[in-house]
Protein backbone atom coordinates (compact mmCIF):
# COMPACT_ATOMS: atom_id res chain seq x y z
CA UNK A 1 0.00 0.00 0.00
CA UNK A 2 0.63 3.39 -1.08
CA UNK A 3 1.69 6.11 1.70
CA UNK A 4 -0.04 8.81 -0.27
CA UNK A 5 -3.15 7.66 -2.40
CA UNK A 6 -4.35 9.78 -4.76
CA UNK A 7 -7.05 9.31 -7.76
CA UNK A 8 -5.10 9.59 -11.24
CA UNK A 9 -8.30 11.19 -12.72
CA UNK A 10 -8.23 12.43 -15.30
CA UNK A 11 -10.78 14.83 -13.84
CA UNK A 12 -13.00 17.18 -16.86
CA UNK A 13 -15.41 19.76 -15.19
CA UNK A 14 -17.18 22.78 -16.98
CA UNK A 15 -16.41 26.20 -17.02
CA UNK A 16 -17.28 27.56 -13.04
CA UNK A 17 -17.81 24.14 -11.65
CA UNK A 18 -16.39 23.38 -8.26
CA UNK A 19 -13.31 20.74 -7.96
CA UNK A 20 -12.35 19.20 -5.22
CA UNK A 21 -9.46 16.78 -5.30
CA UNK A 22 -8.60 14.33 -2.28
CA UNK A 23 -5.75 12.71 -1.00
CA UNK A 24 -5.41 9.58 1.71
CA UNK A 25 -2.16 8.93 3.42
CA UNK A 26 -1.45 6.14 6.08
CA UNK A 27 1.72 7.54 8.57
CA UNK A 28 0.40 9.70 10.87
CA UNK A 29 3.79 10.93 11.83
CA UNK A 30 3.27 13.69 8.42
CA UNK A 31 2.42 17.20 9.69
CA UNK A 32 3.14 19.49 6.69
CA UNK A 33 1.16 19.37 3.47
CA UNK A 34 0.91 20.59 0.15
CA UNK A 35 -0.68 20.88 -2.58
CA UNK A 36 1.77 21.65 -5.91
CA UNK A 37 -0.03 22.08 -9.46
CA UNK A 38 1.83 21.21 -12.81
CA UNK A 39 0.87 22.21 -15.88
CA UNK A 40 2.32 20.77 -19.27
CA UNK A 41 6.01 20.88 -19.89
CA UNK A 42 6.41 22.42 -17.06
CA UNK A 43 8.10 21.42 -13.09
CA UNK A 44 5.39 21.62 -10.06
CA UNK A 45 4.90 24.74 -8.61
CA UNK A 46 3.76 25.01 -4.49
CA UNK A 47 0.04 26.48 -4.72
CA UNK A 48 -1.03 25.82 -0.82
CA UNK A 49 0.76 24.49 2.19
CA UNK A 50 -0.84 23.98 5.49
CA UNK A 51 0.45 22.45 8.32
CA UNK A 52 -1.49 19.89 11.07
CA UNK A 53 -5.21 20.01 10.99
CA UNK A 54 -7.63 22.53 10.00
CA UNK A 55 -8.33 24.68 6.32
CA UNK A 56 -6.62 27.61 4.55
CA UNK A 57 -7.61 29.32 1.85
CA UNK A 58 -6.28 31.58 -1.09
CA UNK A 59 -8.35 33.09 -3.32
CA UNK A 60 -10.55 30.96 -4.94
CA UNK A 61 -8.79 27.72 -3.25
CA UNK A 62 -9.36 26.24 -0.16
CA UNK A 63 -7.20 23.42 1.42
CA UNK A 64 -8.34 21.51 4.12
CA UNK A 65 -6.69 18.38 6.40
CA UNK A 66 -8.40 16.32 8.73
CA UNK A 67 -5.51 14.37 10.84
CA UNK A 68 -8.02 12.47 11.94
CA UNK A 69 -9.23 10.54 9.35
CA UNK A 70 -6.14 10.97 7.24
CA UNK A 71 -7.82 13.01 4.39
CA UNK A 72 -6.72 15.82 3.09
CA UNK A 73 -8.77 17.85 0.13
CA UNK A 74 -8.18 20.95 -2.30
CA UNK A 75 -11.14 22.82 -3.46
CA UNK A 76 -11.13 24.76 -6.67
CA UNK A 77 -13.87 27.44 -6.95
CA UNK A 78 -15.20 28.89 -9.86
CA UNK A 79 -13.34 27.24 -11.98
CA UNK A 80 -11.40 27.98 -14.93
CA UNK A 81 -9.89 26.77 -18.30
CA UNK A 82 -6.38 28.16 -16.63
CA UNK A 83 -6.98 25.56 -13.83
CA UNK A 84 -6.25 22.77 -16.13
CA UNK A 85 -3.17 21.05 -14.98
CA UNK A 86 -2.07 17.96 -12.74
CA UNK A 87 -2.55 18.29 -8.99
CA UNK A 88 -0.02 16.58 -6.89
CA UNK A 89 -0.67 16.53 -3.10
CA UNK A 90 2.49 16.16 -1.18
CA UNK A 91 3.20 15.51 2.46
CA UNK A 92 5.92 15.64 5.19
CA UNK A 93 7.08 14.91 8.84
CA UNK A 94 9.79 15.80 10.65
CA UNK A 95 12.57 14.54 8.48
CA UNK A 96 11.14 16.97 5.61
CA UNK A 97 10.87 14.52 2.77
CA UNK A 98 8.11 15.10 0.42
CA UNK A 99 5.91 11.86 -0.01
CA UNK A 100 3.78 12.56 -3.17
CA UNK A 101 0.69 11.29 -4.25
CA UNK A 102 0.54 9.64 -8.29
CA UNK A 103 -1.31 13.41 -9.13
CA UNK A 104 -4.55 14.16 -10.31
CA UNK A 105 -5.23 15.50 -13.82
CA UNK A 106 -7.99 18.18 -14.23
CA UNK A 107 -9.24 19.76 -17.19
CA UNK A 108 -12.15 22.87 -17.00
CA UNK A 109 -13.60 23.06 -20.41
CA UNK A 110 -14.99 26.56 -21.54
CA UNK B 1 12.65 35.06 -8.04
CA UNK B 2 13.76 31.87 -7.60
CA UNK B 3 15.24 29.56 -10.53
CA UNK B 4 15.89 25.97 -11.13
CA UNK B 5 17.69 25.18 -14.06
CA UNK B 6 18.08 21.71 -15.95
CA UNK B 7 20.66 21.06 -18.57
CA UNK B 8 18.30 19.65 -21.01
CA UNK B 9 14.29 19.65 -21.99
CA UNK B 10 14.87 16.58 -23.66
CA UNK B 11 17.36 13.78 -24.17
CA UNK B 12 17.70 10.46 -26.23
CA UNK B 13 20.10 8.03 -25.22
CA UNK B 14 20.82 4.43 -26.00
CA UNK B 15 21.16 1.67 -23.35
CA UNK B 16 24.57 1.07 -21.82
CA UNK B 17 25.22 4.90 -22.16
CA UNK B 18 26.32 7.25 -19.25
CA UNK B 19 24.30 9.94 -18.62
CA UNK B 20 24.39 12.84 -16.88
CA UNK B 21 21.76 15.43 -15.97
CA UNK B 22 23.15 18.41 -14.90
CA UNK B 23 20.63 20.77 -12.11
CA UNK B 24 21.33 24.64 -11.34
CA UNK B 25 20.08 26.70 -8.92
CA UNK B 26 20.90 30.38 -7.98
CA UNK B 27 18.89 31.24 -4.70
CA UNK B 28 21.94 29.45 -2.52
CA UNK B 29 19.66 27.22 -1.52
CA UNK B 30 21.49 24.07 0.90
CA UNK B 31 19.24 21.27 -0.88
CA UNK B 32 18.94 19.58 -3.72
CA UNK B 33 16.56 16.94 -4.82
CA UNK B 34 16.12 14.45 -7.58
CA UNK B 35 13.31 13.07 -8.58
CA UNK B 36 11.52 11.27 -11.32
CA UNK B 37 7.95 10.99 -12.62
CA UNK B 38 6.20 8.32 -13.80
CA UNK B 39 2.26 7.76 -14.73
CA UNK B 40 0.28 6.50 -11.88
CA UNK B 41 3.38 6.93 -9.67
CA UNK B 42 3.63 10.55 -9.08
CA UNK B 43 7.21 11.73 -8.00
CA UNK B 44 9.62 9.87 -5.81
CA UNK B 45 12.98 10.76 -5.08
CA UNK B 46 16.13 9.61 -6.57
CA UNK B 47 18.96 10.88 -4.37
CA UNK B 48 19.20 14.62 -1.83
CA UNK B 49 21.88 16.69 -1.24
CA UNK B 50 21.54 18.86 2.26
CA UNK B 51 25.09 20.17 1.30
CA UNK B 52 28.47 20.16 -1.28
CA UNK B 53 29.82 16.76 -1.10
CA UNK B 54 26.66 15.51 0.99
CA UNK B 55 24.02 13.15 -0.48
CA UNK B 56 21.27 10.69 1.09
CA UNK B 57 20.27 8.19 -0.71
CA UNK B 58 15.89 8.22 -1.48
CA UNK B 59 13.62 5.49 -2.38
CA UNK B 60 14.74 4.86 -5.51
CA UNK B 61 17.99 5.36 -6.09
CA UNK B 62 19.14 1.74 -7.53
CA UNK B 63 21.24 2.44 -10.95
CA UNK B 64 21.94 6.01 -10.26
CA UNK B 65 23.95 8.09 -8.49
CA UNK B 66 24.96 11.78 -7.80
CA UNK B 67 27.84 14.47 -7.20
CA UNK B 68 27.18 18.22 -5.28
CA UNK B 69 30.83 19.55 -6.55
CA UNK B 70 29.52 22.80 -5.54
CA UNK B 71 26.74 24.71 -3.67
CA UNK B 72 24.38 25.58 -6.70
CA UNK B 73 25.13 22.43 -8.70
CA UNK B 74 23.71 19.05 -8.53
CA UNK B 75 24.30 15.77 -11.10
CA UNK B 76 22.38 12.88 -11.22
CA UNK B 77 24.38 10.11 -12.95
CA UNK B 78 23.04 7.11 -14.78
CA UNK B 79 25.98 4.75 -15.16
CA UNK B 80 24.78 2.50 -17.62
CA UNK B 81 21.44 3.86 -18.86
CA UNK B 82 18.86 0.97 -19.35
CA UNK B 83 15.24 1.03 -21.05
CA UNK B 84 13.03 1.07 -17.61
CA UNK B 85 15.00 4.55 -16.74
CA UNK B 86 12.93 6.05 -19.55
CA UNK B 87 10.97 8.82 -17.77
CA UNK B 88 11.00 12.57 -16.54
CA UNK B 89 13.72 13.42 -14.31
CA UNK B 90 12.71 16.55 -11.82
CA UNK B 91 15.21 18.50 -9.77
CA UNK B 92 14.44 20.27 -6.91
CA UNK B 93 15.99 22.76 -4.38
CA UNK B 94 15.14 24.25 -0.52
CA UNK B 95 16.48 26.19 1.79
CA UNK B 96 16.88 24.83 5.47
CA UNK B 97 16.23 28.50 6.77
CA UNK B 98 13.29 29.17 9.60
CA UNK B 99 14.07 26.31 11.71
CA UNK B 100 10.98 24.38 10.14
CA UNK B 101 10.75 20.88 9.33
CA UNK B 102 9.54 21.56 5.75
CA UNK B 103 10.74 24.17 3.51
CA UNK B 104 9.58 24.96 -0.04
CA UNK B 105 10.67 22.82 -2.81
CA UNK B 106 11.16 24.64 -6.44
CA UNK B 107 11.41 22.66 -9.02
CA UNK B 108 13.02 22.75 -12.37
CA UNK B 109 11.47 22.35 -16.09
CA UNK B 110 12.48 18.77 -16.05
CA UNK B 111 14.16 16.02 -18.41
CA UNK B 112 12.17 13.92 -20.06
CA UNK B 113 14.42 10.75 -20.86
CA UNK B 114 14.17 8.36 -23.03
CA UNK B 115 16.71 5.07 -23.56
CA UNK B 116 16.21 3.09 -26.32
Amino acid sequence: QKEVEQDPGPLSVPEGAIVSLNCTYSNSAFQYFMWYRQYSRKGPELLMYTYSSGNKEDGRFTAQVDKSSKYISLFIRDSQPSDSATYLCAMTGNTGKLIFGQGTTLQVKP
Amino acid sequence: DVKVTQSSRYLVKRTGEKVFLECVQDMDHENMFWYRQDPGLGLRLIYFSYDVKMKEKGDIPEGYSVSREKKERFSLILESASTNQTSMYLCASSTIAGGSSYNEQFFGPGTRLTVL
